[in-house]
């Protein structure tokens, strides 16, 4: 088993440009999980996806950020524009929620925004 | 979802039982103690979980106390690659989806 796995690992990009991180589950996982890690914030969950379908996307900053899960073996995370504010880690998370609440994270994309 | 207090920080002994309290006093009966670690510059990974009974599993055991407003995670023999922070949640998500809300958690550090 490969694991969750996240592309880039590393992006650095300048303010006002558009950054759009990749995030593949676990096979057979039926959840998927954006979180946000910072200095100042900790870990913050940003959305949670059931089956494909959003079902909390109440962490999301703001609209300049945007997620899809346009089947079960992917999803993007989508900043546009993107601000030095933006500057994180951002993990994937997956899980079998009809198993349990054990999430499986990924190893994490570092965001800098200049 | 109750929130958790840890210690900011701790320390270990290499081959020595570490143990790691947290108190969840606002507990509600549906809700499970998770812990999941973060080694530095990984992604979290999940301990272990509980709802009351004590719970034990390759990695680490859970202890519930009979009240459920504190729990203690034990390492049986830290070693050096346990150093990592801990967090303790408490989540409604049992054999279901529920909000992990990581707070601070204790940094655990293991010494030779």
């Amino acid at each position: 088993d490969a694991g969750v796995i996240q592309s880039p690992r590393h992006e650095v990009t300048e303010m006002g440009q558009e950054v759009t991180l990749r995030c593949k589950p676990i096979s057979g996982h039926n959840s998927l999980f954006w979180y946000r890690q910072t200095m100042m914030r900790g870990l913050e969950l940003l959305i949670y996806f059931n089956n494909n379908v959003p079902i909390d996307d109440s962490g999301m900053p703001e609209d300049r950020f945007s997620a899809k899960m346009p089947n079960a073996s992917f999803s993007t995370l989508k900043i546009q524009p993107s601000e030095p504010r933006d500057s994180a880690v951002y993990f994937c998370a997956s899980s079998r929620t009809s198993v349990s609440n054990e999430q499986f994270f990924g190893p994490g994309t570092r965001l800098t925004v200049l | 979802d109750a929130k958790t207090t840890q210690p900011p920080s701790m320390d270990c002994a290499e081959g020595r039982a570490a143990n790691l309290p947290c108190n969840h006093s606002t507990i509600s009966g549906n809700e499970y103690v998770y812990w999941y670690r973060q080694i530095h510059s990984q992604g979290p990974q999940y301990i272990i979980h509980g709802l009351k009974n004590n719970e034990t599993n390759e990695m680490a055991s859970l202890i519930i106390t009979e009240d459920r407003k504190s729990s203690t995670l034990i390492l049986p023999h830290a070693t050096l690659r346990d150093t990592a922070v801990y967090y303790c949640i408490v989540s409604t998500g049992g054999t279901s989806y529920g909000k992990l809300t990581f707070g601070q958690g204790t940094i655990l550090t293991v010494h030779p």
